[in-house]
């Protein structure tokens, strides 16, 4: 099946540090959906990009999809203690989404 | 706001027991899927279902089925539970069949652990 390659695993940064993750495939999607999942809880969606070259923002975050449509990338800028999770990209197929492996975030006051 | 709803947020259970886990959704969704989520191994799509009464197979449907009675509702059963099956499972809907920039919203989750 398709597979998306999340990078980096995890991330271990200082608070106010930018932070930087971005997803790669072999397939083509037409949607790239950022989310974040909290411990214990269901993931909850930050960014969505419809449009091949799309850059996106919401608050701190920012998203971009790439032009060759295989790729996308989320950057946060001047991390804070509650953007502790992890981050999952994922590709919409017509039958469900494939998610990356997620990167995990974890900020030291 | 879109609300999916599961209907546990733990469950303990035996090896062979039937299990069945419930997930709402209140938007009026004709979408509904059931993933599992393991360390290392991401989200899994196990069925998914675009209407009432119809379900699809996803990546690892094996040892699961589903039931889709009415659009709000979608279960995920589990006919002889194994510890193999110990895992969260998150219920996800999204507005419209058929559309690929349909965007899915997830429920809390259910932490499964099969004794």
């Amino acid at each position: 099946g398709q597979q998306l390659n999340q990078s980096p695993q995890s991330m271990f940064i200082q608070e106010g540090e930018d932070v930087s993750m971005n997803c790669t495939s072999s397939s083509i999607f037409n949607t790239w959906l950022w989310y974040k999942q909290d411990p214990g809880e269901g993931p909850v969606l930050l960014i969505a990009l419809y449009k091949a070259g799309e850059l996106t923002s919401n608050g701190r975050l920012t998203a971009q999809f790439g032009i060759t449509r295989k790729d996308s990338f989320l950057n946060i800028s001047a991390s804070i203690p509650s953007d502790v999770g992890i981050y999952f990209c994922a590709g919409d197929r017509a039958d469900g989404l494939t998610f990356g492996k997620g990167t995990h975030l974890i900020i030291q006051p | 706001d879109v609300k999916v709803t599961q209907s546990s947020r733990y469950l303990v259970k035996r090896t062979g027991e039937k299990v069945f886990l419930e997930c709402v959704q209140d938007m009026d969704h004709e979408n509904m899927f059931w993933y599992r989520q393991d360390p290392g191994l991401g989200l899994r799509l196990i069925y998914f279902s675009y209407d009432v009464k119809m379900k699809e197979k996803g990546d690892i449907p094996e040892g699961y089925s589903v039931s889709r009675e009415k659009k709000e509702r979608f279960s995920l059963i589990l006919e002889s539970a194994s510890t193999n099956q110990t895992s969260m499972y998150l219920c996800a809907s999204s507005l419209r069949a058929g559309q690929s920039t349909d965007t899915q919203y997830f429920g809390p989750g259910t932490r499964l652990t099969v004794l």
